[in-house]
């Protein structure tokens, strides 16, 4: 499929390593964020999520960072493998009424086996 | 079904004509969107239906575009007089409920080429 990856910035890392991915959102409001993947052709997929009045959360191999201060959010890949390469993005929703999720740019990551 | 599908997975379609992109969310999911997303960028937020209604329709650029979701399951996002920067990749997500906050699933998207 065509690749959603073009133009974005790129993380190359070696399989094995642990990879962080950085992302800045926009609206201090926000009470939601997610990360999600995406591999070329599909559509994104859910990896984690944390709420505002976390500054951190774990999940499988992922932890992902929040700092509302600097209003940024990490997530931070262990043991990367091959299968990780995709390009990641961050999501936040605002805390008014119907607001919906605002993505950002995407980083591509690349593993190299 | 067990994820959100959207037919058809292609579309080529010449400038000017109409188009209907089809969204199945997942059963029982009350919230989806529409998003578009073209090459290299990441998407961006078209329209949100909870239930029937369309709860915010801030993101559809300009009147060529509408989306319907009339029995609160399927939505049909519906382009007129296509134009060639309306190529892009067509999102749908479903959510169970926006108030909790859950996170969007999305479809694998249909890609519409205007020539």
């Amino acid at each position: 499929g065509e690749s959603v990856g073009l133009h974005l910035p790129t993380l190359s890392v070696q399989e094995g390593d642990n990879s962080i991915i950085n992302c800045a959102y926009s609206n201090s409001a926000s009470d939601y964020f997610i990360w999600y993947k995406q591999e070329s052709g599909k559509g994104p997929q859910f990896i984690i999520d944390i709420r505002s009045n976390m500054d951190k959360r774990q999940g499988q191999r992922v932890t992902v960072l929040l700092n509302k201060t600097v209003k940024h959010l990490s997530l931070q890949i262990a043991a990367t493998q091959p299968g990780d390469s995709a390009v990641y993005f961050c999501a936040e929703r605002g805390n008014s009424g119907y607001s919906t999720l605002t993505f950002g740019k995407g980083t591509m990551l690349l593993v190299s086996p | 079904g067990a994820g959100v599908s959207q037919t058809p997975s292609n579309k080529v379609t010449e400038k000017g004509k109409y188009v209907e992109l089809r969204c199945d969310p997942i059963s029982g999911h009350t919230a989806l969107y529409w998003y578009r997303q073209s090459l290299g960028q990441g998407p961006e937020f078209l329209i949100y239906f909870q239930g029937t209604g369309a709860a915010d329709d801030s993101g559809l650029p300009n009147d060529r575009f509408f989306a319907v979701r009339p029995e609160g399951s399927v939505s049909t996002l519906k382009i007129q007089r296509t134009e060639r920067g309306d190529s892009a990749v067509y999102l749908c997500a479903s959510s169970p409920d926006r108030i909790l906050g859950t996170e969007a699933f999305f479809g694998q998207g249909t890609r519409l080429t205007v020539v």
